[in-house]
């Protein structure tokens, strides 16, 4: 079964750090782009940031609202995609939500359960 | 940044009626135009990508059409499990993209 397990959500005060992690299963995580979507509690959907393949030069492009401030990389021999967020702010707090991102389709066809973080003192 | 308006925002209808979901954009996209679909307390699922191409495992009463500015979703007859929240999304300029505001599918 092709899946998305997202891990690391948690409560973290303003300006802290914290990393997600998502796992991926049946599919050969290495040929797939993914991206990191977000969902404010009650809102709509933002997308994130994103990362290629290593195929493509595995690099990353961000939303301009976490530009700067997060990361994303991948271990391909783990199926792993992480999401590093530095310097978090209120407006952070949401539901984040990994996903395969498909070049040919520009679309995500797969995604995870989601994964809430809560920014608050 | 592109921006993409849905409408209406709530659409109330009754099992085996027709939907009609529409959505805009502030510039042209082509054709790189995605639907999905978000039940409460779940992730979404990818309905149409391309505009008009349903993804696998999807019912054929689920369709799209449009290009440019002006797109539509249309399930030709409502399923119980229909109801749900659905969003437009364009990434004309890949991998950036922008989703709409959503409209909520609600029974009657």
């Amino acid at each position: 079964e092709v899946q998305l397990v997202e891990s690391g959500g948690g409560l973290v005060q303003p300006g802290r750090s914290l990393r997600l992690s998502c796992t991926a299963s049946g599919f050969t995580f290495g040929d797939y782009a993914m991206s990191w979507v977000r969902q404010a509690p009650g809102k709509g959907l933002e997308w994130v940031g994103f990362i290629r393949s290593k195929a493509y030069g595995g690099t990353t492009e961000y939303a301009a609202s976490v530009k700067g401030r997060f990361t994303i990389s991948r271990d391909d021999s783990e199926s792993i995609a992480y999401l590093q967020m530095n310097s978090l702010k209120t407006e952070d707090t949401a539901v984040y939500y990994c996903s395969r991102d498909l070049d040919t389709a520009r679309a995500f066809d797969i995604w995870g359960q989601g994964t809430m973080v809560t920014v608050s003192s | 940044e592109i921006v993409l308006t849905q409408s209406p925002a709530t659409l109330s209808l009754s099992p085996g009626e027709r939907a009609t979901l529409s959505c805009r954009a502030s510039q042209s996209v082509s054709s790189y135009l995605a639907w999905y679909q978000q039940k409460p307390g779940q992730a979404p699922r990818l309905l149409i990508y391309d505009a008009s191409n349903r993804a696998t495992g999807i019912p054929a009463r689920f369709s799209g059409s449009g290009s440019g500015t002006d797109f539509t979703l249309t399930i030709s007859s409502l399923e119980p499990e229909d109801f749900a929240v659905y969003y437009c999304q364009q990434r004309s300029n890949w991998p950036r993209g922008t989703f709409g505001q959503g409209t909520k599918v609600e029974i009657k």
